[in-house]
């Protein structure tokens, strides 16, 4: 069974600081694709950046990067230069790359609650 | 193209009643998802339509039920409501030929009160 960890409820940051949101998974499955997704009060979950289990390089989308170390099993997502609204809530996810035919369900982590400072 | 909408956006019921949610899947999209969130976690994914057929099911009871119809979008039952019900309820749409680094697109939920 695939689980997502994160360990941090609650993180402050400076605004035009960089932040670092924790995330860890375990899967048996050889394959698998992390996700970050963010979450504003609105309820709508907004895709930000995506890591293949495959991939060679670090995941990067604008001001989005994920630092993805497969060993460690763990999928940090990094925001540099925060903005205001950038205060939101940021889920880690994952979803095994399973055979077709089943569901490709996502499997979230308990998030962490970004709040951005002026 | 159209994004995934939800309907509707606020519902209260009482316990033992019934409850439709509705969903309306992207533009090209034949997969539909619904996931419960209880206030402060995560999601949890409840069941997946793939082309009006349910092809993935997670830990949730037979009174969770849903159907998808043939222009794709979605329907959650669910029966004898109980307080632990009280969740924001999301619906997830994807294509089978999208990528897979796109995941899901999903809609702004049904925050369902159960009293």
């Amino acid at each position: 069974a695939q689980k997502i960890t994160q360990t941090q409820p609650g993180m402050f940051v400076q605004e035009k600081e960089a932040v670092t949101l924790d995330c860890t998974y375990d899967t048996s499955d050889p394959s698998y694709g992390l996700f970050w997704y963010k979450q504003p009060s609105s309820g709508e979950m907004i895709f930000l950046i995506y890591q293949g289990s495959y991939d060679q390089q670090n995941a990067t989308e604008g001001r989005y990067s994920l630092n993805f170390q497969k060993a460690r099993k763990s999928a940090n997502l990094v925001i540099s230069a925060s903005q205001l609204g950038d205060s939101a809530m940021y889920f880690c996810a994952m979803r095994e790359l399973i055979s077709s035919g089943s569901a490709r369900q996502l499997t979230f982590g308990s998030g962490t609650q970004l709040t951005v400072l002026p | 193209e159209t994004g995934v909408t939800q309907s509707p956006t606020h519902l209260i019921k009482t316990r033992g009643q019934q409850v439709t949610l509705r969903c309306s899947s992207q533009s090209g999209h034949n997969t539909v998802s619904w996931y419960q969130q209880a206030l402060g976690q995560g999601p949890q994914f409840i069941f997946q339509y793939y082309r009006e057929e349910e092809n993935g099911r997670g830990n949730f009871p037979p009174r969770f039920s849903g159907l998808q119809f043939p222009n794709y979008s979605s329907e959650l039952n669910v029966n004898a409501l109980e307080l632990d019900d009280s969740a924001l309820y999301l619906c997830a749409s994807s294509g089978s030929g999208r990528p897979l680094n796109y995941g899901y697109t999903f809609g702004s939920g049904t925050r369902l009160t159960v009293v």
